[in-house]
């Protein structure tokens, strides 16, 4: 298994800023990615976090609403830019291990007004 | 990635056995049936997989139907702690994305 944390658990935020959420892993690992799940609803992944390289986005999602870094095989960050109401939603980063299993993190709250 | 079909809601008793059923009608040859599931405001925690051997471990049991259009997960003595969003999820093993595509889950509500 892997222990995740993520940074920070919630927050609140004014439309048009942005929040960076850092996801570490205990561990190192070749795999991460970030989800978004928005009120009520199931997760949708937003990207791989690739390390050494720019981030794999899924359809609807795109790199200057949602930068991703991966400075090495521990740790990644999501940024949230120029935040609307919209974007009030849980983000979770997860990882893939060799055992073929993901685990995720606690999230981050996510509250913009 | 195969689609998969899941009743919107299910109710158990506390202490029964809680069956969860998952259609999956499309899958691939090369495709596991995975089951996670979230407790309320937590990230989601993976349960098992199998490809089609039916497979156990200390948290439930995962049946696979012999033409693996359909899987049931078992939770042999469900607690009100076992109320939460299961999540079925098809996808290839040993994937070179790993990634996972979530529907939108059974709500088990386990009750006293």
């Amino acid at each position: 298994s892997a222990v995740i944390s993520q940074k920070p658990s919630r927050d609140i935020c004014q439309r048009g800023t942005s929040l960076t959420i850092q996801c570490q892993v205990d561990s190192q690992v070749t795999m991460m990615f970030w989800y978004r799940q928005q009120p009520g609803q199931s997760l949708t992944l937003i990207a791989t976090a690739n390390q050494g390289s720019e981030a794999t986005y899924e359809s609807g999602f795109v790199i200057d609403k949602f930068p991703i870094s991966r400075p090495n095989l521990t740790f990644s960050t999501l940024t949230v830019s120029n935040m609307s109401p919209e974007d009030s939603s849980i983000y979770l980063c997860s990882v893939h291990l060799m055992s073929d299993t993901q685990y995720f993190g606690p999230g981050t709250r996510l509250t913009v007004l | 990635d195969a689609k998969t079909t899941q009743p919107t809601s299910m109710d158990c008793a506390e202490g029964r056995a809680a069956n969860l059923p998952c259609n999956h009608s499309t899958i691939s040859g090369n495709e596991y049936v995975y089951w996670y599931r979230q407790i309320h405001s937590q990230g989601p925690q993976y349960i098992i997989h199998g490809l089609k051997n039916n497979e156990t471990n200390e948290m439930a049991s995962l049946i696979i139907t012999e033409d693996r259009k359909s899987s049931t997960l078992i939770l042999p003595h469900a607690t009100l702690r076992d109320t939460a969003v299961y999540y079925c999820i098809v996808r290839p093993g040993s994937s070179n994305t790993g990634k996972l595509i979530f529907g939108q889950g059974t709500t088990l509500q386990v009750k006293p």
